[in-house]
């Protein structure tokens, strides 16, 4: 199994909702990320988890909430968001075992992303 | 702080010509290279990697990719275009430390004229 899977592919929310992207893989990855898309520009990081802490927080708003509640899960909770929150929300993981070795070549795997569209 | 840098924010070819995008990386250690693309609404796929073993790189649909050291490049090409190429593509490099950052290109889009 080679698949990060995202749930849902689709969403709408209002800016006082609460809602939570889902992201899940069974590859044995200790590292997961969420990344934000916008139209015609390269994902920008938000989040990484470093065998389930979090690792690197590239000063996203707060009304973005990340959580890795275990090895193979990873949601981001959403809360309060803007118009301009409106993107493509993509997860990857990726092998911590050892850069360079036992064919580990350091790919991040992506899910094929959740569409968010903030009303 | 490692950075990646894409020249060309379009590049338009002609259905058979060459196509080179380029890429180029800037750390004191080579990092892991990738390369890849997006077809519209759609995620990421992996064309290529650079994993050290080998500087010149194949990968799927007929690209490729050499990674020169010297010139701190990791340019993708492929001999002939297809209608179909025609997509973004994001040069992408990881950190090898433990931070595990993949840090993108800002991306070319593809351009192929019949």
């Amino acid at each position: 199994d080679t698949e990060v899977t995202q749930t849902p592919k689709h969403l709408v929310m209002g800016m006082t909702n609460k809602k939570s992207l889902k992201c899940e893989q069974h590859m044995g990855h200790r590292a997961m990320y969420w990344y934000k898309q916008k139209a015609k520009k390269p994902p920008e990081l938000m989040f990484v988890y470093s065998y389930e802490k979090l690792s690197i927080n590239e000063s996203v708003p707060s009304r973005f909430s990340p959580e890795c509640p275990n090895s193979s899960l990873l949601n981001l909770h959403l809360h309060a968001l803007q118009p301009e929150d409106s993107a493509l929300y993509l997860c990857a993981s990726v092998s911590t075992g050892g850069f360079g070795r036992n064919g580990n070549t350091g790919e991040l795997f992506f899910g094929e992303g959740s569409r968010l569209t903030v009303l | 702080a490692q950075s990646v840098t894409q020249l060309g924010s379009h590049v338009s070819v002609s259905e058979g010509a060459l196509v080179l995008l380029r890429c180029n990386y800037s750390s004191s250690v080579p990092p892991y290279l990738f390369w890849y693309v997006q077809y519209p609404n759609q995620g990421l796929q992996l064309l290529l990697k650079y994993t050290s073993a080998a500087t010149l790189v194949k990968g799927i649909n007929g690209f490729e990719a050499e990674f020169k050291k010297s010139e701190t490049s990791f340019h993708l090409t492929k001999p002939s275009a297809h209608m179909s190429d025609a997509a973004e593509y994001f040069c992408a490099a990881l950190t090898m430390d433990s931070s595990y950052k993949l840090i993108f290109g800002s991306g070319t889009r593809l351009l192929v004229r019949p």
